[in-house]
């Protein structure tokens, strides 16, 4: 079974400025991965970051980075520079063995102040 | 635009009734899944269907169904609607084979279901 949680239901950032998001993860299987979802007002669920567990490096996308580690099941999404855009529901996921089906945690509400 | 389209967008009905959603996954996609948002029980898993087979089932009330056609398009049915099916219902595919690509789910908009 997998689980993931999300400690912080709500968090707020200056534009401009650095964020950290935390999640936590649980899992039986040995080749698994890790990702974090954006939705915004819109709805839209729109991929920001993957990680494979298998790879030490952390995964960064231009102003998105993780810090994976794995001994401590922890994958935290940083982004730099925050923008107005940047604000939105963000989601923890994890999937692994042979379906890739993700499991979510409950979701971190990132508001961005002007 | 992820290039998964789900229709329709809103969907308003009464309780006891049947639905289709429908979903067509992006261009070479033979994996397609079915997630269920509400306030909750957040972003659930419903069903996944490889190929025209269903590959996994998650937490899909007996109540509903789904399956995947020869042209890949996928169709979920609920039937015996109850006020608690009101939630907004994903469609995601994702690669034809192994390799990470096949990890990387692309979402649809969603259709929005509400029960009366």
């Amino acid at each position: 079974a997998q689980t993931v949680t999300q400690s912080q239901p709500e968090m707020s950032v200056q534009e401009a400025e650095t964020v950290t998001l935390s999640c936590t993860y649980d899992t039986s299987e040995s080749d698994y991965y890790l990702f974090w979802y954006k939705q915004p007002p819109s709805r839209q669920m729109i991929l920001v970051i993957r990680q494979e567990a298998y790879k030490q490096q952390n995964a960064t996308e231009n102003r998105f980075s993780v810090n994976f580690q794995k001994a401590a099941k922890s994958f935290s999404l940083k982004i730099s520079d925050s923008q107005l855009g940047d604000a939105a529901m963000y989601f923890c996921a994890n999937s692994g063995g042979s379906n890739y089906k993700l499991t979510f945690g409950k979701g971190t509400l990132l508001t961005v102040n002007p | 635009d992820s290039g998964v389209t789900q229709t329709p967008k809103h969907l308003i009905t009464a309780t006891g009734q049947r639905v289709t959603l429908r979903c067509s996954p992006r261009s070479g996609d033979l994996s397609v899944y079915w997630y269920q948002q509400s306030l909750d029980q957040g972003l659930q898993f419903l069903i996944q269907y490889y190929n025209g087979e269903e590959r996994a089932k998650g937490n899909i009330l007996e109540r509903f169904s789904a399956q995947q056609f020869p042209d890949l398009h996928s169709e979920l049915n609920l039937s015996s609607l109850e006020l608690g099916d009101s939630a907004l219902y994903f469609c995601a595919s994702s690669g034809p084979s192994g390799g990470s690509s096949y990890n990387e789910q692309f979402f649809g908009p969603g259709t929005r279901l509400t029960v009366l």
